[in-house]
């Protein structure tokens, strides 16, 4: 059974980067093809999603976050990482990790509040 | 972008009550829709894949229908547990993007 767990900074201040990472296990990140998502949910709000890297590397983001969005895979730890640069008080929210393009598979959450 | 709506927002049942959610997408995007249960302080839990295909362990209450730009998400009868906030997903073209919610809550 794959599981998913987010972990990271729950506090960063404007205009820093949010670095975060997502450690699979019960499966290889680099196998069974998946893309491997991240999405945030500000509070009291909807899910927006961040973007992917499939298991090959290749990445794509949503166009409204693009300019400030790497996420990358670290096959030799089996996880991903998520990288927001610039961050203002608009990037505070609960950031998810997820398997797949059907995004079957989700870690718990983890809050970042970003504030000096 | 494809645009998700959803409707109601909100709805109050009782335990017992048959509940129809509506999705609908601004453009067609096959059967490539997922439907997810969120309570509060938890990750969204996956109830539905493809439209209509009922996740592993889900109970059978939970139905879903639809292709192109209508879908639906059915709970013949409503339990307890099944007070939460309910999101579709689309997934046919990036970016995916989500339904606004709709809330399920106690009457």
């Amino acid at each position: 059974q794959v599981q998913l767990q987010e972990s990271g900074p729950g506090l960063v201040k404007p205009s820093q980067t949010l670095s975060l990472t997502c450690t699979v296990s019960g499966g290889s990140i680099s196998s069974g093809g998946y893309y491997w998502n991240w999405i945030r949910q500000h509070p009291g709000k909807g899910l927006e999603w961040i973007g992917y890297v499939f298991y090959s590397g290749s990445t794509y983001y949503n166009p409204s976050l693009r300019s400030r969005v790497t996420i990358s895979l670290d096959t030799s730890k089996n996880q991903f990482s998520l990288n927001l640069s610039s961050v203002t008080a608009a990037d505070t929210a609960v950031y998810y990790c997820a398997r797949a393009e059907r995004m079957d598979v989700w870690g718990q959450g983890t809050t970042v509040t970003v504030s000096s | 972008d494809i645009q998700m709506t959803q409707s109601p927002s909100s709805l109050s049942a009782s335990v017992g009550d048959r509940v129809t959610i509506t999705c609908r997408a601004s453009q067609g995007i096959r059967n490539d829709l997922g439907w997810y249960q969120q309570k509060p302080g938890k990750a969204p839990k996956r109830l539905i894949y493809a439209a209509s295909s009922l996740q592993s362990g889900v109970p059978s209450r939970f139905s879903g229908s639809g292709s192109g730009t209508e879908f639906t998400l059915t709970i013949s009868s409503l339990q307890p547990e099944d007070f939460a906030t309910y999101y579709c997903l689309q997934h046919n073209s990036y970016p995916p993007t989500f339904g606004p919610g709709t809330k399920v809550d106690i009457k």
